[in-house]
């Protein structure tokens, strides 16, 4: 497609309850992204793909967030045993070919996280 | 790690007035992008600009590399340009994000 497509776009889950984000990339990107926003501000990096190979985990909560790029399928982000502290915006980007170094990155609307 | 520093971090304008956005960076980069993040939460791209300038309608952005730092431009500003205006670098191979200037545009 011609823009990111993340889903759900609102989600609310109980604490300890798993979470799972999906993120459609533009069609022929090469490079995804997973940001995390909390209170509208701080976007905290959290895991890159290069298709469907891990390109930079160091962001990740490992404990509890895991991802995912399958071949013909949409990535995805999950967090198992969420925590009040989870609740936040999930932001997904996609870049053609070079992880963002000389071509734009594009977001997607986000998927709102809330643990109640 | 890359800092990221945006100034001021809050403006409030009249319709109608212009303003300049700053953005710090402490290392040489190869991408810089502005954001809008609008009262829904949207993160809508405005420029592209690791280094030059470049004009979309009442926005405009100068990026220079050599001395570290971009400026974005709003002219005849309006109430929808109220939200946060990110900043945002790649070095390496992510992007880093600043702090975000909150603009509230009054009519």
């Amino acid at each position: 497609g011609e823009e990111v497509a993340q889903t759900p776009k609102h989600l609310v889950r109980g604490e300890g309850q798993k979470a799972k984000l999906y993120c459609a990339p533009i069609k022929g990107h090469s490079y995804v992204f997973w940001y995390q926003q909390v209170l509208k501000n701080e976007f905290k990096f959290l895991i890159s793909f290069q298709n469907e190979n891990v390109f930079d985990e160091t962001g990740m909560p490992k404990e509890r967030f895991s991802a995912k790029c399958l071949p013909n399928s949409p990535c995805s982000l999950e967090i198992q045993a969420t925590k009040l502290e989870d609740s936040a915006v999930y932001f997904c980007a996609s870049s053609p070919q070079t992880g963002g170094t000389g071509n734009t990155i594009y977001f997607g609307e986000g998927s709102w996280l809330t643990v109640v | 790690g890359i800092q990221v520093e945006q100034s001021p971090p809050d403006l409030i304008l009249q319709e109608g007035a212009n303003s300049t956005l700053r953005c710090n960076f402490s290392d040489s980069v190869n991408n810089l992008q502005w954001f809008h993040q609008n009262p829904w939460g949207q993160l809508i791209n405005l420029f592209y600009i690791p280094s030059g300038t470049k004009q979309n309608g009442r926005l405009s952005a100068t990026t220079v590399a050599t001395e570290r730092y971009s400026l974005l431009y709003i002219s005849s500003s309006q109430t929808t340009d109220s939200g946060v205006y990110f900043c945002a670098v790649v070095n390496g191979n992510k992007l880093v994000f600043g702090a975000g200037t909150i603009l509230r545009v009054k009519s």
